[in-house]
């Protein structure tokens, strides 16, 4: 499977920034998501990563507010913008498999004071 | 949508015994399954999956089972371990490529 790394780790910011995660995979991939955990709760996905085109947002979630760019096959970042205390969460993204599974990165963990 | 949910939140079996961990979908239309371990402070880790058209995958100290007729999965953890400790999930795809995750069972393994 995929090496993949997130950048940062963790994070703590204020209300009303901006932070954008960085996700670096070690080979070129098609398919790359993004997904939200909050505390002690299962995984949600935000949006579709669309190389060359806008990504592709889940039901609840606006390019307004999780601007994502994919730049190339090994790359993507996710921006979560005008921050508040809700946006506390691990924030992962995942690469599609050869046969439609997905392997995750380590995580962001943000917590928005 | 799919709807995944997991029978037990948490489950604490002895140190080499065989621990079973259930799920529930909902929608008959999915088609392709799959089991992730998540450590603590860790992104959740891949370890087995199985298609729709297969009823049971084995791998290492792992085989998962798959009931179509009830909606339903299990996940077998054979000479459970310390290591084994963690969060599970189970994911669901239904069509496209989304993966809708279930709640999770944390796992404890008592040495």
């Amino acid at each position: 499977s995929a090496v993949i790394s997130q950048k940062p780790s963790r994070d703590i910011c204020q209300r009303g920034t901006s932070l954008t995660i960085q996700c670096q995979v070690d080979s070129q991939v098609t398919m790359m998501f993004w997904y939200r955990q909050q505390p002690g709760q299962s995984l949600t996905l935000i949006a579709t990563a669309n190389q060359g085109s806008e990504a592709t947002y889940e039901s609840g979630f606006v390019i307004d507010k999780f601007p994502i760019s994919r730049p190339n096959l090994t790359f993507s970042t996710l921006t979560v913008s005008n921050m508040s205390p809700e946006d506390s969460s691990i924030y992962l993204c995942s690469v599609g498999g050869t046969y439609n599974e997905q392997f995750f990165g380590p995580g962001t963990r943000l917590t928005v004071l | 949508g799919e709807s995944v949910g997991l029978h037990l939140p948490t489950l604490s079996v002895q140190e080499g015994d065989n621990s079973i961990i259930n799920c529930a979908y909902s929608n008959s239309a999915s088609d392709y399954f799959i089991w992730y371990k998540q450590e603590s402070g860790k992104g959740p880790q891949f370890i087995i999956d199985i298609r729709s058209n297969m009823d049971k995958r084995q791998g290492q100290r792992v085989t998962v089972l798959l009931n179509k007729t009830v909606k339903h999965l299990s996940l077998q953890i054979a000479a459970t371990q310390p290591g084994d400790s963690a969060v599970y999930f189970c994911a669901a795809r239904t069509g496209a490529n989304n993966l809708f995750f279930g709640t999770g069972t944390r796992l404890t393994v008592i040495p």
